[in-house]
């Protein structure tokens, strides 16, 4: 069976430190992959998706970037995080041509100080 | 460009009841339409989907939402709730032809009261 891995679960950085959060999947091959943001109160804002190694595309510009080093990696860093960085992190798959985001890792709460 | 509305923040409700959190959506193009459910701490789980057919979706635990597209809405229902389903439920939306761009709702908090 297919299972999805995000870490860490939680993670409090200064401002202006780097980031990078991970992202695995397992059980499967060539998946679509995804990075979304969610502010409390508002729904799930998509940052970055992927559809094959190196292949990224970007939503919203902001000091984020992704990486795809391997076909189900799926990487988001950032080299000086921002106080508005703050928030709930998901990273999430789908099949390769499906229409939607259809399996959620548990997600990562980033605290910026 | 594609939106979705869910008009309520919070519903609560109590248990056995009946309950139904709305959502409507506005796109120039036909869509997809679906419903994920998000526990505390954890990442979204689909709830059910429509993509073509039979307006009437049926998903897990019990949930099912109805696709109307004339008035460009596809609320969720559940004939009896319980404690369980306390969670916060999105409806989100892609279309044909947008790949991977689905758009999600704010959320729908259903608090389920004993």
């Amino acid at each position: 069976s297919q299972t999805i891995h995000q870490w860490p679960a939680t993670l409090v950085q200064p401002v202006g430190s780097p980031l990078s959060l991970e992202c695995t999947v397992e059980g499967t091959s060539n998946p679509n992959l995804y990075w979304y943001r969610q502010a409390a109160g508002r729904g799930l804002q998509l940052l970055f998706y992927s559809v094959g190694i190196g292949q990224i595309s970007s939503e919203v510009p902001q000091n984020l970037s992704a990486s795809r080093p391997q076909d189900r990696q799926f990487i988001l860093s950032s080299k000086k995080l921002l106080l508005s960085d703050s928030g709930f992190y998901l990273c999430a798959w789908s099949v390769e041509g499906s229409p939607q985001p259809q399996h959620f890792g548990d997600g990562t709460r980033l605290s910026i100080l | 460009a594609q939106s979705v509305t869910q008009l309520d923040s919070q519903v609560p409700v109590f248990e056995e009841a009946p309950v139904e959190l709305r959502c409507n959506y506005s796109s120039s193009v036909s869509v997809y339409l679906f419903w994920y459910v998000q526990y505390p701490n954890q990442g979204l789980q689909l709830l059910l989907k429509y993509l073509s057919g039979s307006t009437l979706v049926k998903g897990i635990n019990g949930f099912e939402a109805e696709f109307n597209k004339s008035q460009t809405s596809f609320h969720l229902r559940k004939p009896s709730v319980h404690i369980s389903d306390t969670a916060e439920y999105f409806c989100a939306v892609s279309d044909l032809g947008g790949g991977f761009k689905t758009i999600f709702g704010a959320g729908t908090r259903l608090f389920v009261k004993a």
